[in-house]
């Protein structure tokens, strides 16, 4: 099946460090990454959409310089927290979507917990 | 226009029984709707999923059942186990180049041994 991969898993940092959490496909090219935030007991919040080798798509209300994604390659996609404060302690979720399996379907990744101190 | 709810936010069931949880959307554009399950702390894996011209798709112990004119769906968990336990979010997306999803406010089901 779709494998997406997350590092870290966990990460602790203190207030004004950048933070970078890397989403990867491991076995399947994926055009399109998302990336989600999840508080706990919610739903998971859509922050953007990147496409491989184009700028990212923000949801309204996320910051494009607080939140930086990357998608250099079609199995590698990281969003970096910069100057991370405690309200950016989070639960952050990436998905892929194989596009040569038809498209329609999002594989996530496990997630990677972020603590700022 | 573009939500959709889901309910019960909470679910019990005794093990062996049947859990059942409703989806409701508002968008007719919708044309793809999956079910994820999600246990604490890990991401959410694909359950099953369904189109709307398809009424009922079963795979194991779950089954899709999808009514297009009450623009309602289900998700039911047959003989459902303490395995079970976790949260279930329905989710829906429109055609189209990003395939964004929708989610709903998920249910945690807790199934008794």
């Amino acid at each position: 099946g779709a494998v997406v991969s997350q590092h870290p898993s966990r990460v602790i940092c203190k207030s004004g460090t950048s933070v970078k959490i890397e989403c990867r496909s491991l076995d399947f090219q994926a055009t399109t990454m998302f990336w989600y935030r999840q508080f706990p007991k919610q739903s998971l919040m859509l922050m953007a959409t990147s496409n491989e080798g184009s700028k990212a798509t923000y949801e309204q209300g996320v910051e494009k310089d607080k939140f930086l994604i990357n998608h250099a390659s079609l199995t590698l996609s990281t969003l970096t927290v910069t100057s991370a404060h405690p309200e950016d302690s989070s639960f952050y979720i990436c998905s892929a979507r194989d596009f040569e399996r038809g498209g329609d379907t999002q594989y996530f990744g496990p997630g990677t917990r972020l603590t700022v101190l | 226009q573009q939500q959709v709810k889901q309910s019960p936010q909470s679910l019990i069931v005794q093990k062996g029984g049947i859990s059942i949880i409703n989806c409701a959307y508002e968008n007719t554009a919708f044309d793809y709707f999956p079910w994820y399950q999600q246990f604490p702390g890990k991401g959410p894996a694909l359950l099953i999923a369904i189109r709307p011209d398809v009424s009922e798709k079963k795979e194991g112990r779950f089954t899709i059942s999808f009514n297009k004119s009450a623009k309602q769906f289900s998700l039911h968990i047959m003989d459902s186990q303490p395995g079970d336990s976790a949260t279930y979010f329905c989710a829906a997306s429109l055609s189209g180049s990003a395939r964004q999803l929708t989610f709903g406010s998920g249910t945690q089901l807790t199934v008794l041994p």
